[in-house]
This record gives C-alpha cells, structure tokens and sequence, in this order.
C-alpha cells in the first residue's frame, strides 16, 4: 500500500523559511517523479513542484521558482520542500505525490498545513 | 503556461441526473488530461487519466472523453457520494496546470 506522510508544516511570518518532509514506502521511491501540489483554504489545486526519478531534473512554476527548492533522498525515501521568502499566499496544504513519467497522480498524502500569518 | 478553463464552476443536481463537466485548454495537450474528485475535507482522488482511462476502482458511471482543447467529464447516473468538487489537470508540459473546479451540489 502507498503511503505519504508529510511533515514539517506550521505557522511562519512574512519572509520566513520552512522545510516540508514526505516519507514515502509501498512502492520503489527511486524509480518515480515526485511532486508537490498544494491547496489555500477553499480554494483549487495548485502544482508547486516536481523533481524526477534520480533529482536530476526539477521543475517550478513562476510563482514559487527562486523561492521554493524540491530535493529528495532516495537513500531515506523521502521528498523534501525548502520553502524561503514565504509570503501570506503561500498559505495552504501541501500535499506529495509520486507519479510516473505522466504527471498526474493516483496517490497523494493527508497534507501538512502551512500559514503564513504575522 | 497552458490554462485550464472548467465550466461550470457550480452546479446543481439531483441524484439520477446525467452531468457532464467541461475543461478546456489554452492550447492543444493531446490526451494528456486527468481529473480527480474532491470531497469535502478529503484528499483529492484521481478519476480519469489520459483523457479517457478509468483508473481502477473508479464506478463506471464516470466517463471522460475529448482531446486537444476540450474535454468533458460524465457522471451517467450521479449518486449520493459523487457530490464533490472536480478538478481537471493537464501534464502535457511543465508548468502542470489544474482547472479551477466543479462544485456539483445537491439541489
């Protein structure tokens, strides 16, 4: 069975930094992309990031690139999100996902809140 | 980056209703569409991927089609536990992009 398990969210000022955690077991993590996809309260889906199968190769939208670093340690199965110059919208539930070279995703995890709030 | 248009973004029904969700793209993506469903305080679920593949466990009732710009989502009987939102999400290309939801509620 697929599971994720994210950790690491909480309250953050403006301009502040925060590292989200997923542990990941039931399948081969070094074989999959992984992303993460987040949600504002009441509001739709929003993709974040994916990095690929070896971490060679990372992908951004504008609104968090140069913010936001994707990493993951395939000795620890696990997905990493360095999140840095935090503003209020950043505000949501952060969620991992792994997916195969079609990045859509059959499995997510439960979410880690994080609040930007001074 | 490509942009995900649905409509409606709320809709009411009646259980036994017919329903089809529309999504369209800023540009052509092929069949590189999934949709997931939504319930309230859950985890979204993935319903169809590649525009028109069931992934397995899905009812039946729930059928995609379309390719290129214009997609659309059908539930052929709606039940009591398909009022959720639903997003479309195209993976054509980086930057992924979702759709901004359908609210189906009870009418």
């Amino acid at each position: 069975e697929v599971q994720l398990l994210e950790s690491g969210g909480g309250l953050v000022q403006p301009g502040g930094s925060l590292r989200l955690s997923c542990a990941a077991s039931g399948f081969i993590f070094d074989t999959l992309a992984m992303s993460w996809v987040r949600q504002a309260p009441g509001k739709g889906l929003d993709w974040v990031s994916t990095i690929n199968f070896s971490g060679g190769s990372t992908y951004y939208p504008d609104s968090v690139k140069g913010r936001f670093t994707i990493s993951r340690d395939n000795s620890k199965n696990t997905l990493y999100l360095q999140m840095n110059s935090l503003r209020a919208d950043d505000t949501a539930v952060y969620y991992c996902a792994p997916s195969t070279t079609s990045a859509y995703f059959q499995h997510w995890g439960r979410g880690t809140l994080v609040t930007v709030s001074s | 980056d490509i942009q995900m248009t649905q409509s409606p973004s709320t809709l009411s029904a009646s259980v036994g209703d017919r329903l089809t969700i529309t999504c369209r793209a800023s540009q052509s993506i092929s069949s590189w569409l999934a949709w997931y469903q939504q319930r309230p305080g859950k985890v979204p679920t993935l319903l169809i991927y590649k525009a028109s593949s069931l992934e397995t466990g899905v009812p039946l009732r729930f059928s995609g089609s379309g390719s290129g710009t214009e997609f659309t989502l059908t539930i052929s009987s709606l039940q009591p536990e398909d009022f959720a939102t639903y997003y479309c999400q195209q993976y054509n290309s980086y930057s992924l992009t979702f759709g901004g939801g359908t609210k189906v509620e009870i009418k």
